[in-house]
Protein backbone atom coordinates (compact mmCIF):
# COMPACT_ATOMS: atom_id res chain seq x y z
CA UNK A 1 0.00 0.00 0.00
CA UNK A 2 1.08 3.61 -0.11
CA UNK A 3 2.71 5.70 2.14
CA UNK A 4 1.31 9.47 2.67
CA UNK A 5 3.71 11.85 3.98
CA UNK A 6 1.66 14.72 5.45
CA UNK A 7 2.51 18.04 6.98
CA UNK A 8 2.34 20.14 8.86
CA UNK A 9 1.06 17.62 11.61
CA UNK A 10 -0.41 20.28 14.09
CA UNK A 11 -0.11 24.54 13.72
CA UNK A 12 -1.83 27.13 15.65
CA UNK A 13 -2.93 29.89 13.33
CA UNK A 14 -4.87 33.56 13.90
CA UNK A 15 -8.32 33.96 12.55
CA UNK A 16 -7.78 35.71 9.25
CA UNK A 17 -5.32 33.78 7.88
CA UNK A 18 -4.58 30.70 5.93
CA UNK A 19 -2.78 27.34 5.62
CA UNK A 20 -1.62 24.71 3.01
CA UNK A 21 -1.57 21.67 3.78
CA UNK A 22 1.11 19.04 2.18
CA UNK A 23 0.17 15.45 1.73
CA UNK A 24 3.29 13.43 -0.54
CA UNK A 25 2.47 10.01 -1.65
CA UNK A 26 5.37 7.46 -2.17
CA UNK A 27 3.47 5.92 -5.58
CA UNK A 28 1.70 7.33 -8.29
CA UNK A 29 -2.09 7.37 -7.05
CA UNK A 30 -5.03 8.93 -9.51
CA UNK A 31 -7.74 10.21 -6.84
CA UNK A 32 -6.43 11.98 -3.83
CA UNK A 33 -9.02 12.38 -0.97
CA UNK A 34 -9.12 15.38 1.50
CA UNK A 35 -11.22 15.04 4.78
CA UNK A 36 -12.16 17.21 8.07
CA UNK A 37 -12.64 15.90 10.83
CA UNK A 38 -13.99 17.79 13.41
CA UNK A 39 -13.39 17.43 17.22
CA UNK A 40 -15.00 13.75 18.32
CA UNK A 41 -17.17 13.46 14.59
CA UNK A 42 -16.32 11.08 11.91
CA UNK A 43 -14.62 12.16 8.39
CA UNK A 44 -16.00 14.50 6.50
CA UNK A 45 -15.34 14.42 2.16
CA UNK A 46 -14.00 17.55 1.35
CA UNK A 47 -13.07 17.10 -2.46
CA UNK A 48 -11.32 15.07 -4.27
CA UNK A 49 -8.30 15.97 -6.35
CA UNK A 50 -7.18 14.57 -9.79
CA UNK A 51 -4.06 15.14 -11.24
CA UNK A 52 -4.34 17.71 -14.18
CA UNK A 53 -8.20 18.94 -13.70
CA UNK A 54 -10.35 21.17 -11.22
CA UNK A 55 -11.16 19.22 -7.26
CA UNK A 56 -14.39 18.30 -6.91
CA UNK A 57 -15.67 19.60 -4.09
CA UNK A 58 -18.76 18.69 -1.66
CA UNK A 59 -21.70 19.82 -1.27
CA UNK A 60 -20.94 22.66 1.98
CA UNK A 61 -17.49 23.42 1.05
CA UNK A 62 -16.10 25.55 -1.91
CA UNK A 63 -12.85 26.33 -3.70
CA UNK A 64 -12.25 30.10 -2.34
CA UNK A 65 -12.19 28.73 1.63
CA UNK A 66 -10.45 25.31 0.37
CA UNK A 67 -8.18 25.96 -2.81
CA UNK A 68 -6.85 22.70 -3.58
CA UNK A 69 -3.46 22.14 -6.29
CA UNK A 70 -2.64 18.80 -7.69
CA UNK A 71 0.36 19.43 -9.90
CA UNK A 72 1.15 15.48 -10.35
CA UNK A 73 0.33 11.89 -9.53
CA UNK A 74 2.02 12.00 -6.14
CA UNK A 75 1.46 15.43 -4.74
CA UNK A 76 -1.69 17.43 -3.53
CA UNK A 77 -2.02 20.49 -0.90
CA UNK A 78 -5.47 21.98 0.83
CA UNK A 79 -5.39 25.60 2.23
CA UNK A 80 -7.83 26.26 4.63
CA UNK A 81 -8.34 30.08 3.82
CA UNK A 82 -9.66 33.08 5.91
CA UNK A 83 -9.64 31.08 9.07
CA UNK A 84 -11.88 31.32 11.78
CA UNK A 85 -12.38 29.18 14.84
CA UNK A 86 -14.58 26.53 13.32
CA UNK A 87 -12.43 25.77 11.76
CA UNK A 88 -10.11 23.81 14.01
CA UNK A 89 -10.17 20.15 13.37
CA UNK A 90 -7.75 17.46 11.91
CA UNK A 91 -7.35 17.51 7.89
CA UNK A 92 -6.56 14.05 6.38
CA UNK A 93 -5.53 13.61 2.94
CA UNK A 94 -6.03 10.16 1.37
CA UNK A 95 -5.60 7.99 -1.57
CA UNK A 96 -6.97 5.04 -3.42
CA UNK A 97 -4.03 2.94 -4.40
CA UNK A 98 -5.97 0.12 -6.29
CA UNK A 99 -8.12 -2.67 -5.95
CA UNK A 100 -10.30 -0.62 -3.13
CA UNK A 101 -7.31 -0.15 -1.25
CA UNK A 102 -7.25 3.42 0.55
CA UNK A 103 -4.63 4.75 3.16
CA UNK A 104 -4.83 8.09 4.79
CA UNK A 105 -2.17 10.58 6.19
CA UNK A 106 -1.25 11.10 9.90
CA UNK A 107 -3.23 14.16 9.63
CA UNK A 108 -3.29 17.84 10.59
CA UNK A 109 -4.62 18.87 13.74
CA UNK A 110 -5.38 22.91 13.23
CA UNK A 111 -6.29 25.00 16.01
CA UNK A 112 -7.27 28.87 14.97
CA UNK A 113 -7.02 30.77 17.77
CA UNK B 1 -25.35 10.82 -2.50
CA UNK B 2 -24.50 7.91 -0.55
CA UNK B 3 -26.04 7.99 3.27
CA UNK B 4 -24.29 5.75 5.87
CA UNK B 5 -25.51 5.44 9.31
CA UNK B 6 -23.90 3.52 11.90
CA UNK B 7 -25.30 2.47 15.18
CA UNK B 8 -24.66 2.68 18.54
CA UNK B 9 -22.89 5.96 18.77
CA UNK B 10 -20.76 4.35 22.35
CA UNK B 11 -20.36 0.77 23.18
CA UNK B 12 -19.68 -0.79 26.38
CA UNK B 13 -18.91 -4.23 26.79
CA UNK B 14 -16.51 -6.74 29.48
CA UNK B 15 -13.44 -8.22 28.59
CA UNK B 16 -13.93 -11.36 26.54
CA UNK B 17 -17.60 -10.34 25.26
CA UNK B 18 -18.66 -10.18 22.02
CA UNK B 19 -18.85 -6.66 20.33
CA UNK B 20 -21.62 -5.90 17.61
CA UNK B 21 -22.05 -2.55 15.42
CA UNK B 22 -24.17 -2.08 12.90
CA UNK B 23 -24.12 0.18 9.57
CA UNK B 24 -26.97 1.01 6.42
CA UNK B 25 -26.09 2.76 3.68
CA UNK B 26 -28.40 4.67 1.06
CA UNK B 27 -26.98 3.57 -2.56
CA UNK B 28 -27.67 -0.04 -3.85
CA UNK B 29 -24.43 0.60 -6.46
CA UNK B 30 -21.70 0.85 -3.25
CA UNK B 31 -19.42 -1.82 -3.63
CA UNK B 32 -17.08 -1.70 -1.15
CA UNK B 33 -17.15 -1.94 2.65
CA UNK B 34 -14.62 -0.94 5.03
CA UNK B 35 -14.19 -0.52 8.58
CA UNK B 36 -11.76 1.23 10.50
CA UNK B 37 -10.59 1.89 13.93
CA UNK B 38 -9.22 5.21 15.04
CA UNK B 39 -7.46 5.30 17.84
CA UNK B 40 -7.03 9.06 19.76
CA UNK B 41 -4.89 11.30 17.89
CA UNK B 42 -4.31 8.64 15.19
CA UNK B 43 -5.08 8.44 11.63
CA UNK B 44 -7.83 5.69 11.35
CA UNK B 45 -6.87 2.07 10.33
CA UNK B 46 -8.10 -0.39 8.29
CA UNK B 47 -9.43 -3.67 10.17
CA UNK B 48 -10.95 -5.28 7.47
CA UNK B 49 -13.19 -4.53 4.61
CA UNK B 50 -15.83 -6.64 2.33
CA UNK B 51 -17.01 -5.94 -1.07
CA UNK B 52 -20.84 -6.45 -2.59
CA UNK B 53 -20.03 -9.70 -4.16
CA UNK B 54 -19.26 -11.22 -0.74
CA UNK B 55 -21.75 -12.54 2.24
CA UNK B 56 -19.15 -12.63 5.03
CA UNK B 57 -15.38 -12.54 5.53
CA UNK B 58 -13.55 -13.08 8.97
CA UNK B 59 -9.75 -12.45 10.40
CA UNK B 60 -9.47 -13.95 13.22
CA UNK B 61 -11.58 -12.20 15.97
CA UNK B 62 -13.05 -9.90 13.84
CA UNK B 63 -15.69 -10.36 11.31
CA UNK B 64 -18.04 -8.43 8.62
CA UNK B 65 -21.29 -9.32 7.19
CA UNK B 66 -23.12 -7.63 4.37
CA UNK B 67 -26.41 -7.57 3.72
CA UNK B 68 -27.31 -6.26 0.25
CA UNK B 69 -30.48 -6.87 -0.01
CA UNK B 70 -31.57 -4.71 3.49
CA UNK B 71 -28.63 -2.77 2.52
CA UNK B 72 -27.11 -2.91 6.04
CA UNK B 73 -22.94 -4.75 7.18
CA UNK B 74 -22.12 -5.16 10.30
CA UNK B 75 -18.44 -5.39 12.50
CA UNK B 76 -18.48 -8.34 15.37
CA UNK B 77 -15.78 -8.41 17.21
CA UNK B 78 -15.19 -11.73 19.53
CA UNK B 79 -13.64 -12.18 22.83
CA UNK B 80 -13.07 -8.67 23.48
CA UNK B 81 -9.61 -6.79 24.69
CA UNK B 82 -8.87 -3.43 26.39
CA UNK B 83 -6.53 -2.59 23.11
CA UNK B 84 -9.72 -2.96 20.85
CA UNK B 85 -11.24 -0.11 23.10
CA UNK B 86 -11.28 2.70 20.05
CA UNK B 87 -13.93 4.38 17.92
CA UNK B 88 -15.33 2.39 14.72
CA UNK B 89 -16.03 3.73 11.39
CA UNK B 90 -17.90 1.84 8.83
CA UNK B 91 -17.53 3.38 5.45
CA UNK B 92 -18.64 2.69 2.12
CA UNK B 93 -17.71 3.46 -1.34
CA UNK B 94 -20.36 4.58 -3.98
CA UNK B 95 -20.61 2.57 -6.93
CA UNK B 96 -19.84 5.53 -9.05
CA UNK B 97 -17.80 7.50 -7.35
CA UNK B 98 -14.60 6.23 -5.61
CA UNK B 99 -15.13 7.88 -2.92
CA UNK B 100 -15.59 7.00 0.73
CA UNK B 101 -19.15 8.12 2.85
CA UNK B 102 -18.33 7.19 6.68
CA UNK B 103 -20.44 6.39 9.17
CA UNK B 104 -20.88 8.89 12.26
CA UNK B 105 -18.30 6.37 14.39
CA UNK B 106 -18.60 4.13 17.66
CA UNK B 107 -16.67 4.59 20.50
CA UNK B 108 -16.05 1.16 22.13
CA UNK B 109 -15.12 0.92 25.59
CA UNK B 110 -13.88 -2.66 26.71
CA UNK B 111 -13.65 -3.00 30.25
CA UNK B 112 -11.84 -5.65 32.67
Amino acid sequence: SAVISQKPSRDICQRGTSLTIQCQVDSQVTMMFWYRQQPGQSLTLIATANQGSEATYESGFVIDKFPISRPNLTFSTLTVSNMSPEDSSIYLCSVETGDYGYTFGSGTRLTVV
Amino acid sequence: GENVEQHPSTLSVQEGDSAVIKCTYSDSASNYFPWYKQELGKRPQLIIDIRSNVGEKKDQRIAVTLNKTAKHFSLHITETQPEDSAVYFCAARGGTASKLTFGTGTRLQVTL
